[in-house]
């Protein structure tokens, strides 16, 4: 059973970078065939996805936050990392890690099929 | 970015109703719409995929249907369990996905 675990800093200073890693275990982050994203909540909100890292290492990130958001994977450890520079107040959520899995042959579906239990970041001085 | 709207915002509903779920994509998505489940301090859990189907280990009273903009999430007879915050998500530009607000089922 694949699983997804957050860890990082659960309060960042205004202006600072927010790092976070995702580690999975019960399967290879190297795996064909899915890609591993980050998306978070702000508390009372909805979802926001923030961007993902294929298993091929190219990156895809959200229009709004492209300027700020780095994703990396670390295959020796079986994990990827969110890095969100020049955070403020509005950065404050729930960020959680999860698995999209694609299927399908000329065009892709893909669902979000494995998430970690989420780990709240709070932006304050 | 496909913005997606689900309405009603919120929904007040009995045990053993029948309930369903709007959402409406800006532009047509074929059937590349998803709808998780989300229950307080919880990730959010896959229910319907594509539209259609059912995710392995989800009830059949949760059924999905609809393609191009507008798409439903039917529960077919409330069960305690089912109250929870709802969500449809767009994968068709899987370079900004995006998901609608939510709809929260709420004990009537």
């Amino acid at each position: 059973q694949l699983q997804l675990q957050e860890s990082g800093s659960g309060l960042v200073k205004p202006s600072q970078t927010l790092s976070l890693t995702c580690a999975v275990s019960g399967g290879s982050i190297s795996s064909g065939g899915y890609s591993w994203s980050w998306i978070r909540q702000p508390p009372g909100k909805g979802l926001e996805w923030i961007g993902y890292i294929y298993h091929s290492g190219s990156t895809y990130y959200n229009p709004s936050l492209k300027s700020r958001v780095t994703i990396s994977v670390d295959r020796s450890k079986n994990q990827f990392s969110l890095k969100l520079s020049s955070v403020t107040a509005a950065d404050t959520a729930v960020y959680y890690c999860a698995r999209e899995y694609y299927y399908g042959s000329g065009s892709y579906y893909s669902y979000f099929d494995y998430w970690g239990q989420g780990t709240l970041v709070t932006v304050s001085s | 970015d496909i913005q997606m709207t689900q309405s009603p915002s919120s929904l007040s509903a009995s045990v053993g109703d029948r309930v369903t779920i709007t959402c409406r994509a800006s532009q047509s998505i074929s059937s590349y719409l998803n709808w998780y489940q989300q229950k307080p301090g919880k990730a959010p859990k896959l229910l319907i995929y594509a539209a259609s189907s059912l995710q392995s280990g989800v009830p059949s009273r949760f059924s999905g249907s609809g393609s191009g903009t507008d798409f439903t999430l039917t529960i077919s007879s409330l069960q305690p369990e089912d109250f929870a915050t709802y969500y449809c998500q767009q994968s068709y530009s899987t370079a900004s996905i995006t998901f609608g607000q939510g709809t929260r089922l709420e004990i009537k």
